[in-house]
């Protein structure tokens, strides 16, 4: 699975929408990207994935490049309890077990900021 | 909704003890797995499990052994528990398929004195 490059942290300010930034540049063709957040003391949550269109769900936004080497999570209005650490990872789609292969790095820690 | 269930949230252990970590899933998932988080070193992959009686290796499996003899049920054994293994333990569980996500327990952090 291709690696991932994420900031260390970031802030946002509450109700700004909050842009977190992936690169993959070395992403294959069958590679979906993922991301997830844990919350303090939680164990990690699924957010979105998309493979080369932009996706949005009640949570967020994801944003892929044309040439697919990096990628932008957005949540539109960040409240406080978005503080956590965002996971950006690729993994292969069509595989029953891709899972597995799913690799954390250690994120981004974002803060919301009042 | 979904649940992954961690049997205790807090453990300590003592050196050489033998440990069993419990977790249950509600979903009816076909695959399980066990991580462990420390700082610094994100999540890595101990074991999975995609069926009972079924397992594979992960990434970090020394030191560690795993039961699946129920669907539901996925034990993380450590079967002589080292200081070394003080962490943040996870469980996961997912759907059989292409793109299925996972669902994490709140995890259990284990003391090992």
């Amino acid at each position: 699975d291709a690696k991932t490059t994420q900031p260390t942290s970031m802030d946002c300010a509450e109700g700004r929408a909050a842009n977190l930034p992936c690169n993959h540049s070395t992403i294959s063709g069958n590679e979906y990207v993922y991301w997830y957040r844990q919350i303090h003391s939680q164990g990690p949550q699924y957010i979105i994935h998309g493979l080369k269109n932009n996706e949005t769900n009640e949570m967020a936004s994801l944003i892929i490049t044309e040439d697919r080497k990096s990628s932008t999570l957005i949540l539109p209005h960040a409240t406080l309890r978005d503080t956590a650490v965002y996971y950006c990872i690729v993994r292969v789609g069509g595989s029953n077990f891709g899972n597995e292969k799913l690799t954390f790095g250690t994120g981004t820690r974002l803060t919301i900021i009042p | 909704d979904v649940k992954v269930t961690q049997s205790s949230r807090y453990l300590v252990k003592r050196t050489g003890e033998k440990v069993f970590l419990e977790c249950v899933q509600d979903m009816d998932h076909e695959n399980m797995f066990w991580y462990r988080q420390d700082p610094g070193l994100g999540l890595r992959l101990i074991y999975f499990s995609y069926d009972v009686k079924m397992k594979e290796k992960g990434d970090i499996p020394e030191g560690y052994s795993v039961s699946r003899e129920k669907k539901e049920r996925f034990s993380l054994i450590l079967e002589s528990a080292s200081t070394n293994q003080t962490s943040m333990y996870l469980c996961a569980s997912s759907l059989a398929g292409p793109n299925e996500k996972l669902f994490f327990g709140s995890g259990t952090q284990l003391s090992v004195l």
